[in-house]
């Protein structure tokens, strides 16, 4: 099975704009979650779709948003972007195969994003 | 909120020899898993390896073993005959079935491996 891709891979914006990370997961994989990695607060959980509904969300402000399209792919989104939003942005994906699934987290590789 | 704390920002390991990483998470829950994660310098995250709480063997895959220590809230990894390839930065992450996917991470700790 082909692994979690994302979408670009490198991304440099400027503080006001808006940007759109993508994700597609694993094939047959319901759930994504985004993660925000910084140096100085590690990885941070955004939000989690599955069915394309959020299930649960992160203490991030309103200006991160997500949504998840009918074959499971994810986009996340980040308006008005500030010089803090800069960090590595991963998603990971899981089948959730049960009430208490023990399904693993897969991770993609990640988005770079740098805002000037 | 589940918190997971790793006390040892950086470790460093002699290629060949056996070193430890320490993880410990504070939760009131009785069911719930535990993970350790890689992340190389290309960034990508691996899994490592992953243990149930409700099981009392500790898990093991190959070279990597934990030491689980359910009434401690302790979740150690050992990583025998350690290679060069093992550098990265390892994560210890608790999941709780009852916050839906959450993954609560720790902050992290870097091992170095010397040739």
């Amino acid at each position: 099975k082909a692994g979690v891709t994302q979408t670009p891979r490198y991304l440099i914006k400027t503080r006001g704009q808006q940007v759109t990370l993508s994700c597609s997961p694993i094939s047959g994989h319901r759930s994504v979650s985004w993660y925000q990695q910084t140096p100085g607060q590690g990885l941070q959980f955004l939000f989690e779709y599955f069915s394309e509904t959020q299930r649960n969300k992160g203490n991030f402000p309103g200006r991160f948003s997500g949504r998840q399209f009918s074959n499971s792919r994810s986009e996340m989104n980040v308006s008005t972007l500030e010089l803090g939003d800069s960090a590595l942005y991963l998603c990971a994906s899981q089948s959730l195969s049960g009430l208490l699934s023990t399904d693993t987290q897969y991770f993609g590789p990640g988005t770079r994003l740098t805002v000037l | 909120a589940q918190t997971v704390t790793q006390s040892q920002p950086e470790m460093s390991v002699q290629e060949a020899e056996t070193v430890t990483l320490s993880c410990t998470y504070d939760t009131s829950e009785s069911d719930y898993y535990l993970f350790w994660y890689k992340q190389p310098p290309s960034r990508q995250m691996i899994l490592v390896i992953r243990q149930e709480a409700y099981k009392q063997q500790n898990a093991t895959e190959n070279r990597f073993s934990v030491n689980f220590q359910k009434a401690a809230k302790s979740f150690s990894l050992k990583i025998s005959d350690s290679q060069l390839g093992d550098a990265a930065m390892y994560f210890c992450a608790y999941r709780s079935p009852n916050t839906g996917n959450q993954f609560y991470f720790g902050t992290g700790t870097s091992l170095t491996v010397i040739p």
